[in-house]
């Protein structure tokens, strides 16, 4: 079965980046492709972009652009999502989730990784 | 950019409920929905506007064209007290709507 597990929480000072890794198995890796959405406590989901696990091609949200990198290594079959210059605003479950290799909507999703930012 | 209507709703086990989603533009039925229990990842339920996924019940069904879509839930269940989410995927840059809460 289709599973994505990801990396456990993080707390991280204001200014640090943290990088949040998801565990794919139970499908071909590189023929689909990987979203990552946030939930701040109380909020909706914002998406933050996507990444095609066939040749790497991302999309990041406007918001993220230039503060986001998300990469995978398909002999791990592991996704990564790295965050820099975080500030309090970035405190939020982290989710990753199997998208389509043509970005379209998500059908599996990680169990999600809580990351805290304070001072 | 998707709104969903109401922000929230309260229903009784058995019940028919319904929820819309309007988008600012024309997203030619590429909209999915998903459900999402308190403490729990979100669950896809439909793609392309009415398309179930594998595995939803067949009491969850979608509609709309242009720009307004409607998920309905019939004979509502326990298990489907939880926030829903409508999601556009016309556009590579996805959004979602910003969730209704349906509770007892």
């Amino acid at each position: 079965q289709v599973q994505l597990v990801q990396s456990g929480a993080e707390v991280k000072r204001p200014g640090a980046s943290v990088n949040v890794s998801c565990k794919a198995s139970g499908y071909t890796f590189d023929k689909y492709g990987i979203s990552w959405v946030r939930q701040a406590p109380g909020q909706g989901l914002e998406w933050m972009g996507w990444i095609n696990a066939h040749n790497g091609d991302t999309k990041y949200a406007h918001k993220f652009q230039g503060r986001v990198t998300m990469t995978t290594d398909t002999s791990t079959t592991t996704a990564y999502m790295e965050l820099r210059s975080l500030t309090p605003d970035d405190t939020a479950i982290y989710f990753c989730a199997r998208d389509t290799t043509t970005a379209v909507f998500f059908d599996y999703w990680g169990q999600g990784t809580a990351v805290s930012v304070s001072s | 950019q998707l709104t969903q209507s109401p922000s929230s709703l309260s229903a009784s086990v058995g019940d028919r409920v319904t929820i819309t989603c309007r988008a600012t533009l024309v997203i030619s039925n590429s909209l999915a929905w998903y459900q999402q229990r308190p403490g729990e990842a979100p669950r896809l339920l439909l793609y392309s506007a009415s398309i179930l996924h594998s595995g939803v019940p067949s009491r969850f069904s979608g509609s709309g064209s242009g720009t307004d879509y409607t998920l309905t839930i019939n004979n509502l269940q326990p298990e489907d007290f939880a926030t829903y989410y409508c999601q556009q995927h016309y556009s590579v840059f996805r959004t979602f709507g910003q969730g209704t809460k349906v509770e007892v």
